[in-house]
């Protein structure tokens, strides 16, 4: 079964702190990984997308890495600021004709200032 | 470019009653998805059309819902006889084949079963 694992499901840190937000996927046949952010009540916004040829995409304080052979992703913030609170989801489409994205559950940030 | 919309953003109903929700894709976008999120989860893909033809389904989608794209642009989903369990987060994407297939997603329709 494809499954999105996202690893921790909260956490809190305090401003300034640079953090890792952690992704697993179980079958490494995949086309791309995107990431997502999404606020309470709200729809997705897409962070970035990672191409299954990509080893890392940046944007800004956001940096995502894919490492296919051990099935990973990892999401990197620096210096995380109050505005960057929210659910961080982690998406992706399995290869081939296989248009739709798998999620995980998310991890649920907190910056506290 | 004004993105993805979802009309309406919130439904309540009352059980057994029939809702359709509306999707309005971003104008040049090929490919249309719904995907259902309740609290606590990631949303699960439910279907997706490639310009007018809906191309896969979710097992998820039971035969009380129904999906449309007529034209290749706006879509609507109809859920019938709701059930308290159809209570959910209902999303819309889309994405344009030339663009890497990103997938930008709407507001979404909050329903709420009673």
């Amino acid at each position: 079964k494809q499954e999105v694992t996202q690893i921790p499901a909260a956490l809190s840190v305090p401003e300034g702190e640079n953090l890792v937000l952690n992704c697993s996927f179980t079958d490494s046949a995949i086309y791309n990984l995107q990431w997502f952010r999404q606020d309470p009540g709200k729809g997705l916004t897409s962070l970035l997308l990672i191409q299954s040829s990509q080893r890392e995409q940046t944007s800004g304080r956001l940096n995502a890495s894919l490492d296919k052979s051990s099935g990973r992703s990892t999401l990197y913030i620096a210096a995380s600021q109050p505005g960057d609170s929210a659910t961080y989801l982690c998406a992706v489409r399995y290869g081939g004709s296989n248009y739709k994205l798998t999620f995980g559950k998310g991890t649920l940030l907190t910056v506290n200032p | 470019d004004t993105g993805v919309s979802q009309d309406p953003r919130h439904k309540i109903t009352k059980r057994g009653q029939n809702v359709t929700f509306r999707c309005d894709p971003i104008s040049e976008h090929n490919r249309l998805y719904w995907y259902r999120q309740t609290l606590g989860q990631g949303p699960e893909f439910l279907t997706y059309f490639q310009n007018e033809a809906q191309l896969e389904k979710s097992r998820l989608l039971s035969d009380r819902f129904s999906a449309e794209r007529p034209k290749g642009s706006f879509s609507t989903l109809e859920i019938q006889r709701t059930e308290q369990g159809d209570s959910a987060m209902y999303l819309c994407a889309s994405s344009f084949t030339a663009n890497q297939d990103t997938q930008y997603f709407g507001p979404g329709t909050r329903l709420t079963v009673l």
